[in-house]
């Protein structure tokens, strides 16, 4: 399956700490999405990384491909209350319109 | 969520009613999908649109049916022939149309479907 899987399956550390969440993938990926959720709402899009495309970053955000390694990492810096969510990596297949989401890491910002 | 609405947030049926979920966009996107989401799961997808009057099977669209007449809506029913139809359904639209290229997803605020 191409589906991406993310580890730790959750993570808890205090607010003001760095918290990072990795994805692997078994097959070739056009691109490599991230998404946050919500307890009860819909996802929102946080970063798109391409396949030729190593490092991107969005404020606090901070993205990491390694196609050789099939794995991506999401670091989240200097983490707030308000990041307590969970994120999903979603992996899609070149030539390929859909995308396919991993079963998410929940983290939790203890105050 | 923006540009996308789903309604209604909470949904109750009977076991062996069919049940219509509304999604709505205003982006102006080709592209709709319709996901599942299960507890502590990631989301499954269930059917797909690239294009008006055109839709494709997702993973799991045994005991569901959708139609995409207007750009705009893109309806799921959920039939009773689906065994376990309890779950938050999620909405989501891309520019990615036919394109072949997957860009990100624009998500709906989900309905709670509870099947009793």
């Amino acid at each position: 399956s191409q589906q991406g899987e993310e580890d730790p399956q959750a993570l808890s550390i205090q607010e003001g700490e760095n918290a990072t969440m990795n994805c692997s993938y078994k097959t070739s990926i056009n691109n490599l999405q991230w998404y946050r959720q919500n307890s009860g709402r819909g996802l929102v899009h946080l970063i798109l990384i391409r396949s030729n495309e190593r490092e991107k970053h969005s404020g606090r955000l901070r993205v990491t491909l390694d196609t050789s390694k099939k794995s991506s990492s999401l670091l989240i810096t200097a983490s707030r209350a308000a990041d307590t969510a969970s994120y999903f990596c979603a992996t899609a297949w070149p030539r390929d319109d859909k995308i396919i989401f991993g079963k998410g890491t929940r983290l939790h910002i203890l105050p | 969520d923006g540009g996308i609405t789903q309604s209604p947030k909470y949904l109750f049926r009977k076991e062996g009613q069919n049940v219509t979920l509304s999604c709505e966009q205003n982006l102006n996107h080709d592209a709709m999908y319709w996901y599942r989401q299960d507890p502590g799961q990631g989301l499954r997808l269930i059917y797909y649109s690239q294009i008006v009057n055109d839709f494709q099977k997702g993973d799991i669209a045994e005991g569901y049916s959708v139609s995409r007449e207007k750009k705009e809506s893109f309806p799921l029913t959920v039939t009773s022939a689906q065994k376990n139809p309890t779950a938050f359904y999620l909405c989501a639209t891309s520019l990615s149309g036919t394109s072949g290229i997957a860009y990100e997803q624009y998500f709906g605020p989900g309905t709670r479907l509870t099947v009793t």
